[in-house]
């Protein structure tokens, strides 16, 4: 069983356009995030959740738009892409905490044209 | 602020060795932990290992092991014996009570 998952692993798309990132966890874990790696392979976080409330917004565009149904579901929402915008976005959970071991989903490739 | 530095961009290793991979942070925080995350070719983060701040005893996890000097703050993995599926992109990350912070990795290349 897949403890982290996100869909798509892959998103190619025009500038302009709006997409979304899907990310659920079945480890049962209170705290989920999403990161960031940009070309140079550097790893940012831009949100986390714990329960469903948003604890950590790193000065991220507000074209961005996380949401968390439920406390195993954080989906990413992105408006108006941009060529910046492209990079990987990993889906992260943890117990509680920054203090406790994170799970990775696998990564979502977005390539904005 | 939290900050987390790994100084060696890209290393390399002969299959069966033993490699050193370096890491220093500084965080205001006293009661934090540090990690170790691995990223091969199929770009899935991988913990290798972890240490709590706390704790004197040095991590360790079969073939990979820390030097944990909290007073300097350098947290170093050693992987022995290493092997070719070892290759990988290696960060170092810090966690405290808000965020874990990444080092910009170590690329880690291991020769047959």
């Amino acid at each position: 069983d897949t403890a982290v998952s996100q869909t798509p692993k892959y998103l190619v798309t025009q500038m302009g356009n709006d997409k979304s990132i899907k990310c659920e966890q079945n480890l049962g874990h209170d705290t989920m995030y999403w990161y960031k790696q940009d070309s140079k392979k550097f790893l940012k976080i831009m949100f986390s959740y714990n329960n469903k409330e948003l604890i950590i917004n790193e000065t991220v565009p507000n074209r961005f738009s996380p949401k968390s149904p439920d406390k195993a579901h954080l989906n990413l929402h992105i408006n108006s892409l941009e060529l910046g915008d492209s990079a990987v976005y990993f889906c992260a959970s943890s117990q509680i905490g920054a203090s406790e071991t994170q799970y990775f989903g696998p990564g979502t490739r977005l390539l904005v044209l | 602020a939290q900050t987390v530095t790994q100084s060696q961009p890209e290393m390399s290793v002969q299959e069966a060795e033993t490699v050193t991979l370096s890491c220093t942070y500084d965080t205001s925080e006293n009661n934090y932990y540090l990690f170790w995350y691995k990223q091969p070719p199929s770009r899935q983060m991988i913990l290798v290992i972890r240490q709590e701040a706390y704790k004197q005893q040095n991590a360790t996890e079969n073939r990979f092991s820390v030097n944990f000097q909290k007073a300097a703050k350098s947290f170093s993995l050693k992987i022995s014996d290493s092997q070719l599926g070892d290759t990988a992109m290696y960060f170092c990350a810090q966690g405290g009570s808000e965020k874990l912070v990444f080092g910009k990795g170590t690329k880690l290349t291991v020769n047959p």
